[in-house]
């Protein structure tokens, strides 16, 4: 089955202690994009990534790392978490034909999401 | 640039009402957009897509959306609301080139009464 699989689910942590959380894709897509989702907001763009060892910055990037050493995944990082990265976190993957002009017959792949609480 | 602007925060319906989710977009060139539904507690699952092959475009679950590039609008409807259809429903346009992520608007609650 073609997915998007993220881990953990939930994830409480506390201020400061390093933490990953995992985005793996099983349809050999070479754009991947991370975004966090809160109330009144929408979903914001975190990272993307382009193909291996391409990424860049989206929207909100400040505190948060990623890296793209496999096609396949594509983990977060988050150094030093502090509560107002508390939120709901989506992966997402698409092939590269849709990122890169504006068209797709496929849409986005998301992951299920990664709800973390930073105390 | 692309944006899109969804233009209300939360609509309640009846069940069996017909249900109308408003969604204004901004682009320079024709969009690619997309109206995707989130159930709650769950991840994000794409409801229809349109790509300049036809206006009128028909989803799952029997919603469907026009795109109108006259009014800039890509509004979603379904002749009659079910119970599963509470939820919040996001509007969603690509901006293209080199970031080509999606842009998201700030979501529409759906709610659904008996």
């Amino acid at each position: 089955e073609a997915q998007v699989t993220q881990n953990p689910r939930y994830l409480i942590t506390v201020t400061g202690k390093k933490l990953t959380v995992t985005c793996s894709q099983n349809m050999n897509h070479e754009y991947m994009s991370w975004y966090r989702q809160d109330p009144g907001l929408g979903l914001r763009q975190i990272y993307y990534s382009m193909n291996v060892e391409v990424t860049d910055k989206g929207d909100v990037p400040e505190g948060y790392k990623v890296s793209r050493k496999e096609k396949r995944n594509f983990p977060l990082i988050l150094e030093s978490p502090s509560p107002n990265q508390t939120s709901l976190y989506f992966c997402a993957s698409s092939p590269i034909t849709a990122a890169r002009t504006g068209t797709t017959n496929y849409g986005y792949t998301f992951g299920s999401g990664t709800r973390l609480t930073v105390v | 640039a692309q944006s899109v602007t969804q233009l209300d925060s939360h609509v309640s319906v009846s069940e069996g009402t017909p249900v109308l989710l408003r969604c204004n977009y901004s682009s320079s060139y024709s969009p690619s957009l997309f109206w995707y539904v989130q159930h709650p507690n769950k991840g994000l699952q794409l409801l229809l897509k349109y790509t300049s092959a036809a206006t009128l475009v028909k989803g799952i679950n029997g919603f469907e959306a026009e795109f109108k590039k006259s009014e800039t609008s890509f509004h979603l409807t379904k002749p009659s609301a079910h119970m599963s259809d509470a939820a919040e429903y996001f509007c969603v346009v690509i901006r293209g080139g080199s970031q080509g992520n999606l842009i998201f608007g700030k979501g529409t609650k759906l709610s659904v009464k008996p």
